[in-house]
This record gives C-alpha cells, sequence and structure tokens, in this order.
C-alpha cells in the first residue's frame, strides 16, 4: 500500500534563511512525487513534482526538492524563506498505473519576519 | 489560466439534511477526482472518475455519498443525510489523462450542525 509521512506537524525559520519540509514515502514500483501548498480555506496549489531524471527538480516560488531513492523521501526546500511562504504544505505520492495522490498529514511552515 | 471550478464555496447545513457539491473540472481532463480533507489533516480520496466511469469508489460511505459525472464532464458529489462528521473541506480536483499533476479547485467547506 502507498503511504507519505510528513514528520513535522510544524516548521518554523526566520525570514531569509533557508527552510527544509521533509516527506518520506513508500510505493509499489518508480513513484510520482508531489508537492503542493495550501492556504487558509484554499484549494491545494501545485508546486513541484518528481517523475524521473535529475533528482532536484525546482518548483514555483523558488521552491526545490530532493529525490533520494535510498532513503525514500523527497524533501522540500528553499534557500531564502520569505513570510509569505507561511502556509501548510502537503507532500503527496502515486504510482505510474493512474491511481490517485496519496497525501501526508502535512506540515504547517511558519516563517517570523 | 483554466481552473477547477466547485461551487458553492461554504455551505452550512443540519444534520439529516440533503447537500450536494458541484465541480466543472478543467477542459480535456478525463481523470476527476473527489476528496475530503478533515481540519488538521491531509486530503483523502472519495472518489476517482475516467470520463463518466468510476475507477476508484472504494473510500466513499456509499450508504450516504453518492457521486455522478454523467457526461463525463462536470460532476456532482451528494450527501444524504448530512452527518456531524461529514464537517469538512470537499475538494475536486482533476487531470489529463496522460498527465501527472493534478490541479485542485477551491474547495467547499461544509458545516453539519
Amino acid at each position: 500500500a502507498q503511504s507519505v509521512a510528513q514528520p513535522e506537524d510544524q516548521v518554523n525559520v526566520a525570514e531569509g534563511n533557508p527552510l527544509t519540509v521533509k516527506c518520506t514515502y513508500s510505493v509499489s514500483g518508480n513513484p510520482y512525487l508531489f508537492w503542493y501548498v495550501q492556504y487558509p480555506n484554499r484549494g491545494l496549489q501545485f508546486l513541484l513534482k518528481y517523475i524521473t531524471g535529475d533528482n532536484l527538480v525546482k518548483g514555483s516560488y523558488g521552491f526545490e526538492a530532493e529525490f533520494n531513492k535510498s532513503q525514500t523521501s523527497f524533501h522540500l526546500k528553499k534557500p531564502s524563506a520569505l513570510v509569505s511562504d507561511s502556509a501548510l504544505y502537503f507532500c503527496a505520492v502515486r504510482d505510474q498505473a493512474g491511481t490517485a495522490l496519496i497525501f501526508g498529514k502535512g506540515t504547517t511552515l511558519s516563517v517570523s519576519s | 489560466e483554466a481552473e477547477v471550478a466547485q461551487s458553492p464555496r461554504y455551505k452550512i447545513t443540519e444534520k439529516s439534511q440533503a447537500v450536494a457539491f458541484w465541480c466543472d473540472p478543467i477542459s480535456g481532463h478525463a481523470t476527476l477526482y473527489w476528496y475530503r480533507q478533515i481540519l488538521g489533516q491531509g486530503p483523502e480520496l472519495l472518489v476517482q472518475f475516467q470520463d463518466e466511469s468510476v475507477v476508484d469508489d472504494s473510500q466513499l460511505p456509499k450508504d450516504r455519498f453518492s457521486a455522478e459525472r454523467l457526461k463525463g464532464v462536470d460532476s456532482t458529489l451528494k450527501i444524504q443525510p448530512a452527518e456531524l462528521g461529514d464537517s469538512a473541506m470537499y475538494l475536486c480536483a482533476s487531470r489529463v489523462l496522460m498527465g501527472t499533476e493534478a490541479f485542485f479547485g477551491q474547495g467547499t467547506r461544509l458545516t453539519v450542525v
């Protein structure tokens, strides 16, 4: 069965500092991995994805994520956090067979000025 | 930019009443999902459609929930009768058939009183 773990409920960083939001996954076969962001009372916005190829993928708003097959991880990163990055972040996985996304429970990112 | 449209944005209903949500996916997106997101948790799949056919409804509480996508375009999710525990955000998402990422609507926030 597919699953996603986001071990941190909340991540706090100061503006201008680098940030990392952690995600590990379990899936049969090669995974499709995604990060989404959610602002209060809004839907989910797609940030980035890993399908194949380079382990470091770049996405919207300066975010990037690193796929590590041996550690089954897909951590979200940004070199310099902004206060406007404060939101709820979800990691998601699915297999290549077209099944639905399985989401983690989410991590709240709080960036202080 | 094309978006997934959902209505209503907010709905308050009394328990035991019927309630319905509507979703219009991005044009050309054959795959449509309904997810339920309880406050503080990640989205969980209720039902997945490919065109007008149900692909996965294993997590749909079929005694009270129903979903349809009669013409393979827009979709309706119904709850009858609503229970207090149904209070949640209901999210619709769509993707092209051979695509990777799904795109989400703004969601419908349901409160059952």
